[in-house]
């Protein structure tokens, strides 16, 4: 079955105890994206991959890092997390069509992250 | 810098009748996404929008784009309870290859 799978799907941690959540897709999308959603502002974009070692950031960046070695997965550290990263993230891979665009995202259940 | 506007925020209707939810973003792209997120979970794709003009139907639900206006429509008729959810507008940065959503539209059918 094609999908995007996400881990952990919940998590509860302190400040500056650094994590990682991982994503990993089997539909050998090039492009894999993190979103960040928060209540009244939709989905913000964290940072994005167009493919292996291409990462670029997104709206919102800060305190946050990825990498992208295999392009299957692409995870989301926190080095240090805050309080103000808790939130409900988002992980999403496309096909890459070239000069700049995209297709549809298909998207990951959802990590609820609470930073205390 | 691309921003993507929904409006209304939220919306309750009732059974049966018609509505209209508008997606206004502010600079030039030919390429924008519907989707649909239930409570507690994840984003469903809805509609793929890549041209001026595009107009696309699933049974009570009618998206279109209109990329000179920088607009798109997503038309509900004759709700039923089942379309409740929140739904969400998203434009490709021209060229950016950034993905920019609206805050979404919290939709709610009463019966």
């Amino acid at each position: 079955e094609a999908q995007v799978t996400q881990n952990p799907r919940y998590l509860i941690t302190v400040t500056g105890k650094k994590l990682t959540v991982t994503c990993s897709q089997n539909m050998n999308h090039e492009y894999m994206s993190w979103y960040r959603q928060d209540p009244g502002l939709g989905l913000r974009q964290i940072y994005y991959s167009m493919n292996v070692e291409v990462t670029d950031k997104g709206d919102v960046p800060e305190g946050y890092k990825v990498s992208r070695k295999e392009k299957r997965n692409f995870p989301l550290i926190l080095e240090s997390p805050s309080p103000n990263q808790t939130s409900l993230y988002f992980c999403a891979s496309s096909p890459y069509l070239g000069s700049g665009t995209t297709y549809e995202q298909y998207f990951g259940p959802g990590t609820r992250l609470t930073v205390t | 810098e691309l921003k993507v506007e929904q409006n209304p925020l939220f919306l309750s209707m009732q059974e049966g009748k018609n509505y209209t939810i508008y997606c206004n973003y502010s600079t030039t792209s030919d390429r924008l996404y519907w989707y649909r997120q239930d409570p507690g979970k994840s984003l469903e794709s809805l509609f793929v929008l890549l041209s001026n003009g595009a107009v696309k139907q699933e049974g009570r639900l009618m998206a279109s784009l209109d990329t000179k206006a920088r607009l798109s429509t997503l038309h509900i008729t004759a709700a039923v309870h089942d379309l409740s959810a929140t739904y969400f507008c998203a434009v490709e940065e021209e060229y950016g290859n950034k993905l920019v959503f609206g805050a979404g539209t919290i939709l709610r059918v009463k019966s």
